[in-house]
């Protein structure tokens, strides 16, 4: 069974720094893309970030480009999305995907989600 | 970045309605296009991908169809599970973007 399981979100301040992580399991996670998107309180899916198969591709939204940084560690099963310089605007649920095998592009599992709260 | 203009943003409707949501891409995406579906609290799941194609598992009730720039999601036949957001995405490129979401609520 594929599972997504995200950790790391939590209280911080404006201009903090954060790290969310999602651990994969139940598939081979070294021959996927992965993606970051987000939701902020009451609003729509955002795109955050997306990574290749094997970390030599990344990719950002324009909201978090020079702020995000998204890596992956294929021996330990693991997605990362290093967050700094954080805004209230950057509060949201976070949801890490995996991008399907096939050519659509889309997302075909989700993570259940890790809410990250940026305030004073 | 490409846009995604979905409609309606939101609508009522009762169980065993034939209910259809639409969104337009602001320029040619081919195929890519694809449909979720986000129950409160939950993750999104996807419904439909590459414009037409049902993904694994889910009900033959939900089909999708494309038109040039213009997508559309139809449930034949709206069941109590059905209520829900759904969200249309292009995967043409990245970012890749979202419509704003239609809400399907009880009428």
């Amino acid at each position: 069974e594929v599972q997504l399981v995200e950790s790391g979100g939590g209280l911080v301040q404006p201009g903090g720094s954060l790290r969310l992580s999602c651990a994969a399991s139940g598939f081979t996670f070294s021959s996927y893309a992965m993606h970051w998107v987000r939701q902020a309180p009451g609003k729509g899916l955002e795109f955050v970030s997306a990574i290749n198969y094997n970390g030599d591709s990344t990719y950002y939204a324009n909201s978090v480009k020079g702020r995000f940084t998204i890596s992956r560690d294929n021996s330990k099963n693991t997605l990362y999305l290093q967050m700094g310089s954080l805004r209230p605007e950057d509060t949201a649920v976070y949801y890490c995907a995996r991008e399907a095998y096939d050519i659509s592009g889309s997302c075909d599992y989700w993570g259940q989600g890790t809410l990250v709260t940026v305030s004073s | 970045d490409i846009q995604m203009t979905q409609s309606p943003s939101s609508l009522s409707a009762s169980v065993g309605d034939r209910v259809t949501i639409t969104c337009r891409a602001s320029q040619d995406i081919t195929s890519y296009l694809n449909w979720y579906q986000q129950k409160p609290g939950k993750a999104p799941k996807l419904l439909i991908y590459t414009a037409s194609s049902l993904q694994s598992g889910v009900p033959s009730r939900f089909s999708g169809s494309e038109s040039g720039t213009d997508f559309t999601l139809t449930i034949s036949s709206l069941q109590p599970e059905d209520f829900a957001t759904y969200y249309c995405q292009q995967s043409y490129n990245i970012p890749r973007t979202f419509g704003q979401g239609t809400k399907v609520e009880i009428k």
